[in-house]
């Protein structure tokens, strides 16, 4: 079966635009985590999904960053006004439940603001 | 913030030998589980380990959680050059959110 997969792999974007970055976890995997990770350093917690609420968004740095997932499936971390300090790669996880279960994590997505 | 901190930062070996990787956390957690990343993208899932767990196996390697000191160790047993990567310990806290990861050990195995 599909693994988790994320789009696009690479979003080079201006400083202030929008930019809209998709995830498609693994069919039936209720729970869907977005994450950040900078060089260098371990990926950072940014929102979990279960199902299609937003159990926990504290780690999402700002109001510029928001996130849906209207039918429990599909994901879209959503950035307003990029700044260069969002320059980073993006992870998309999903597993059968939020924890103690084990995540599968796509590919991410770097971004780069320029 | 990140919870997690890990112990190296970076190790290098012999292919052949042991390596031990420590990390140490702050608060109450209901598991630990360690991932492996290679090439800066995707992690991959190693092992879990339970807050009421005090040590597990898998293959080559073994994790042992100390609840009392808030921390755990991954030890990969005859480590083999495709070892080489980065690895993470993450911490799932006692809500059941969030996932919590450190800044990962650089492992370099040499052949």
């Amino acid at each position: 079966g599909a693994g988790v997969s994320q789009t696009p792999s690479n979003k080079v974007t201006e400083k202030g635009k929008y930019v809209e970055l998709r995830c498609d976890p693994i069919s039936g995997h209720t729970a869907l985590y977005w994450y950040r990770q900078s060089l260098g350093q371990g990926p950072e917690f940014l929102i979990y999904f279960q199902g299609t609420g937003a159990a926990d968004d504290s780690g999402l740095p700002n109001d510029r960053f928001f996130a849906v997932r209207p039918e429990g499936s599909v994901s879209t971390l959503k950035i307003q006004r990029t700044e260069r300090g969002d320059s980073a790669v993006y992870l998309c996880a999903s597993s059968l439940g939020g924890t103690p279960y084990e995540q599968y994590f796509g590919p991410g997505t770097r971004l780069t603001v320029t | 913030s990140q919870q997690g901190e890990e112990d190296p930062q970076a190790l290098s070996i012999q292919e052949g030998e042991n390596a031990t990787m420590n990390c140490s956390y702050k608060t109450s957690i209901n598991n630990l589980q360690w991932y492996r990343q290679n090439s800066g993208r995707g992690l991959v899932h190693l092992i879990l380990i339970r807050s009421n767990e005090r040590e597990k196996h898998s293959g080559r390697l073994r994790v042992t959680l100390d609840t009392s000191k808030k921390s755990s160790s991954l030890l990969i047993t005859a480590s083999r050059a495709a070892d080489t990567a980065s690895y993470f310990c993450a911490t799932g806290d006692t809500g059941g959110f969030k996932t919590i990861f450190g800044a990962g050990t650089r492992l370099f195995v040499k052949a």
